[in-house]
């Protein structure tokens, strides 16, 4: 049971360069989360989505773009790369059942904007 | 706009020693989740905590939950180096996202 995996692991974009953080869970569920974490501060969600054909903003949603065609595939896109963007992205994924409500996350993508 | 505040932001303590961490938010929420990270790792699931009252237990690791208060607190009991990390609190009061905290970043000393 792979979980829920993300890539690449790490990457280095120049300003301005678009690209993709691909994200995939293998347990069925619904939910499904991006988040960055800026060094040494928390976590702040910037898109999330409860089930396929569903997106919508967290607390910091400008200069990215997600989609959401199937249950298990969750694509973080950023147009124009920009410096502030430098970030280790998690992707999460949870089934909103009673007794199973958390998340579990990835292993996360480094991304350095140069 | 919703805050998750944790205190302290950064604690060192000595083995064997007992301390708390506190999680509070600004919101009503009858759902919080505890986090650890490694350096370096991803984050890994500790508690989680579904109506007030809520207590739970696994080794030197204790987790609380007062609604009333908005206030969460982690236990450590007897703390070992292996407990060094940061641990996140997070809050969930849509039922569809999760809040973070900032962080508490724990490092015991032998």
């Amino acid at each position: 049971n792979a979980g829920v995996t993300q890539t690449p692991k790490f990457r280095i974009l120049k300003i301005g360069q678009s690209m993709t953080l691909q994200c995939t869970q293998d347990m069925n569920h619904n939910y499904m989360y991006w988040y960055r974490q800026d060094p040494g501060m928390g976590l702040k969600l910037i898109y999330y989505s409860v089930g396929a054909g569903i997106t919508d903003k967290g607390e910091v949603p400008n200069g990215y773009n997600v989609s959401r065609s199937t249950t298990e595939d969750f694509p973080l896109r950023l147009e124009l790369a920009a410096p502030s963007q430098t970030s280790v992205y998690f992707c999460a994924s949870r089934y909103p059942g009673q007794a199973n409500t958390e998340a579990f996350f990835g292993q996360g993508t480094r991304l350095t904007v140069v | 706009e919703l805050k998750v505040e944790q205190n302290p932001l950064f604690l060192s303590m000595q083995e064997g020693k007992n301390y708390t961490i506190y999680c509070n938010y600004s919101t009503t929420s009858d759902r919080l989740y505890w986090y650890r990270q490694d350096p370096g790792k991803s984050l890994e699931s500790l508690f989680v905590l579904l109506s007030n009252g809520a207590v739970k237990q696994e080794g030197r690791l204790m987790a609380s939950l007062d609604t009333k208060a908005r206030l969460s607190t982690l236990h450590i009991t007897a703390a070992v180096h292996d407990l060094s990390a940061t641990y996140f609190c997070a809050v969930g009061p849509t039922g569809n996202q999760f809040y973070f905290g900032t962080g508490t970043s724990l490092t015991v000393i032998p």
